[in-house]
């Protein structure tokens, strides 16, 4: 079964600063796409950024990246210039099944201080 | 384009109580999951639906769970009875199709069971 390890349960970083978040998994294929989603206070789940372990590229969207280090199994998000509304709850999620049904880490709650 | 929705927001039951959940998907998404997300802890996945067929329940505690949606559309989820342990947000999320496509989240139904 898949499992995914977020070791870092809190995290604070100063506006403007940049910060990364870190995320292990454990899988058997070699196929495979991985997710950062985030959940900010009391609103909804969203999605940050995605990575497809086939490509050697790191996926990037604005100021959000990720080092995705496939044979150590590792999926870490890079914010840079951070905001205050990227305060919320981070989650590193892999598809259970081929129907993408989500298993999710344990969360990194990240605070933005001005 | 309107979200996922999910009715009640909000739910508070005794233990042994019967509760039901429910969640109108993205119009035109035929793949609708729900996950159970615990204070503090990412969300578990429960049960995905394609149209309205069953892709994976392998993680629904079926003793007490149970989910249906029956016409590929809206869904139900439901309790009974209810545990002290079952407290919770309940979220449904909604996709184009079955596969690597994005989840779009509702915004959960938080459960209280005393």
């Amino acid at each position: 079964a898949q499992t995914v390890t977020q070791s870092q349960p809190e995290m604070s970083v100063q506006e403007a600063e940049t910060v990364t978040l870190s995320c292990t998994y454990d899988t058997s294929e070699n196929n495979y796409y991985l997710f950062w989603y985030k959940q900010p206070p009391s609103r909804q789940m969203i999605l940050v950024i995605r990575q497809e372990a086939y490509k050697q590229q790191n996926a990037t969207e604005n100021r959000f990246s990720v080092n995705f280090q496939k044979a150590a199994k590792s999926f870490s998000l890079k914010i840079s210039d951070s905001q205050l509304g990227d305060t919320a709850m981070y989650f590193c999620a892999f598809p259970h099944n081929a129907g993408n049904m989500l298993t999710f880490g344990g969360g990194t709650r990240l605070m933005v201080k001005p | 384009e309107a979200g996922v929705a999910q009715s009640p927001r909000y739910k508070i039951i005794e233990k042994r109580q019967s509760v039901a959940f429910w969640c109108n998907p993205i119009s035109g998404h035929a793949t609708l999951y729900w996950y159970q997300q615990i204070l503090g802890q990412g969300p578990k996945l429960l049960i995905q639906f394609q149209n309205n067929g069953v892709v994976d329940d392998s993680q629904l505690p079926k003793d007490r769970f149970s989910a249906e949606r029956l016409k590929g559309v809206d869904s139900t989820l439901k309790i009974q009875p209810a545990k002290l342990e079952d407290s919770a947000v309940y979220l449904c999320a909604s996709s184009l199709a079955s596969g690597v496509y994005e989840q779009y989240f509702g915004p959960g139904t938080r459960l209280t069971v005393t």
